[in-house]
């Protein structure tokens, strides 16, 4: 595609809850980046995917966040047991390789009530 | 831990001017160096790519220098327009370890009032 997609823009929900949010990389890039930015901060690495596999998650800040990548282009971040401390935009990213520029989307406002 | 900072937190300019700003790490033994522009409410729009063997790049108006030893790079802009106004971040990778994750600074909120 033109540029890394996502969707959707927002969401709110109640805390508890479990949401999903999806992530569309640049067609033909490796690598797929999730990050998490609070309001006045730089977002945050949360994981990183190389192809299929989850190379590195150690920005993941508890066991409630998990995310895949199936078939090595759409990812998807899943929260369960949502907490009000969520709240933020999650932003993903995509580069070419795992050492080139990071192309990033819109992000996805989440709102945990 | 790397760490990343930016000085100002914020800047305001009047229309015409040249302004630098500043992003400092920690951690001197980066891959790279991106500068990206975020406008309120969006996703961040990359602007300049230095590879750490590289010194500066320059695109239109944005010129961007690295002196990795000292751990510092600062994004100039030249005869600032008010369209330019946004909040600019720096973000580095490290060499070591597998992602080439990004570690941003809290970023610049530029104004540029025309």
């Amino acid at each position: 595609g033109a540029g890394v997609s996502q969707t959707p823009s927002n969401k709110v929900t109640e805390k508890g809850k479990y949401v999903e949010l999806r992530c569309d990389p640049i067609s033909g890039h490796t690598a797929l980046y999730w990050y998490r930015q609070s309001l006045g901060q730089g977002p945050e690495f949360l994981i990183y995917f190389q192809g299929t596999g989850a190379a590195d998650d150690s920005g993941l800040p508890n066991d409630r966040f998990f995310a895949v990548r199936p078939e090595g282009s759409v990812s998807t971040l899943k929260i369960q047991r949502t907490e009000r401390g969520d709240s933020a935009v999650y932003l993903c990213a995509s580069s070419r390789d795992r050492g080139s520029g990071q192309f990033f989307g819109p992000g996805t406002r989440l709102t945990v009530l | 831990k790397q760490e990343v900072t930016q000085i100002p937190a914020a800047l305001s300019v009047p229309e015409g001017e040249n302004l630098v700003l500043n992003c400092s790490f920690t951690d001197s033994a980066i891959y790279n160096l991106q500068w990206f522009r975020q406008d309120p409410g969006k996703g961040l729009t990359s602007l300049l790519l230095i590879q750490s063997s590289q010194r500066e790049q320059t695109s239109g108006r944005l010129n961007a220098s690295l002196d990795k030893s000292s751990g510092r790079s600062t994004l100039y802009i030249a005869a600032s327009q008010p369209g330019d106004s946004a909040t600019y971040l720096c973000a580095v990778s490290l060499s070591s370890g597998s992602a080439r994750q990004l570690t941003f600074g809290s970023g610049t909120q530029l104004t540029v009032l025309p």
